[in-house]
């Protein structure tokens, strides 16, 4: 198995424009979870899907972001319009629906709006 | 409201001796803890857990230990190696509440040669 694949790797953009970050995850992996990375708060859970639903999305900041999860093996995460304080590193997870067991995460896809 | 907290933001230790991360948590209803860890560019992978009916688990060079009353885990490195050098994030879940993990800021370890 591939693990978590996250695209892209890096996104530099302008303030003001759209931004949309991907996530396959592990074939097979009933949850999904996007995390965001900053020196300030470190990882923080945006919103996670159960077998394609949101469940959670109050980690999600401002209704400028955005997340939807149209099928098993795809998610995306929309940030629209962007602005600086929107850098950071964004994680996806995904993980089997068996209690206790850990997530697999992506290598993350670093946010920079300038 | 930071329901898991590592409070040493980094820590730097000689190579060979013991690394001690350590992490409170404000949540009762937590009954499991991961430690993950992470290289700079990657994701966090798995390291090591502890359920809440334990106080101690040991994988390798690697010892977690829970205290519940106190609330408080820790993750024992010995002996500490360079390539241990990274960000380790404690994470809890409570799993009556569905499968979500909650982390902590994380601690960057320094293993110095």
């Amino acid at each position: 198995d591939a693990g978590v694949i996250q695209s892209p790797r890096h996104e530099v953009t302008e303030m003001g424009q759209e931004v949309t970050l991907r996530c396959k995850p592990i074939s097979g992996h009933d949850y999904l979870f996007w995390y965001r990375q900053t020196m300030m708060r470190g990882l923080e859970l945006l919103i996670y899907f159960n077998n394609n639903v949101p469940i959670d999305d109050s980690g999600m900041p401002e209704d400028r972001f955005s997340a939807k999860m149209p099928n098993a093996s795809f998610s995306t995460l929309k940030i629209q319009p962007s602005e600086p304080r929107d850098s950071a590193v964004y994680f996806c997870a995904s993980s089997l629906a068996v209690q206790g067991v850990g997530y697999t995460f992506g290598s993350g896809t670093r946010l920079t709006v300038v | 409201d930071q329901q898991v907290k590592q409070n040493s933001p980094s820590l730097s230790v000689q190579e060979g001796r013991i690394s001690i991360l350590n992490c409170d948590y404000t949540n009762s209803m937590f009954d499991y803890f991961l430690w993950y860890k992470k290289y700079p560019a990657e994701g966090p992978t798995f390291l090591i857990s502890i359920s809440s009916i334990k106080d101690k688990n040991e994988d390798g060079r690697f010892t977690v230990f829970l205290n519940k009353s106190a609330k408080h885990l820790s993750l024992h490195i010995v002996p500490s190696q360079p390539g241990d050098s990274a960000v380790y994030f404690c994470a809890a879940i409570d799993n009556n509440a569905g499968n979500m993990l909650t982390f902590g800021g994380g601690t960057r370890l320094r293993v110095k040669p």
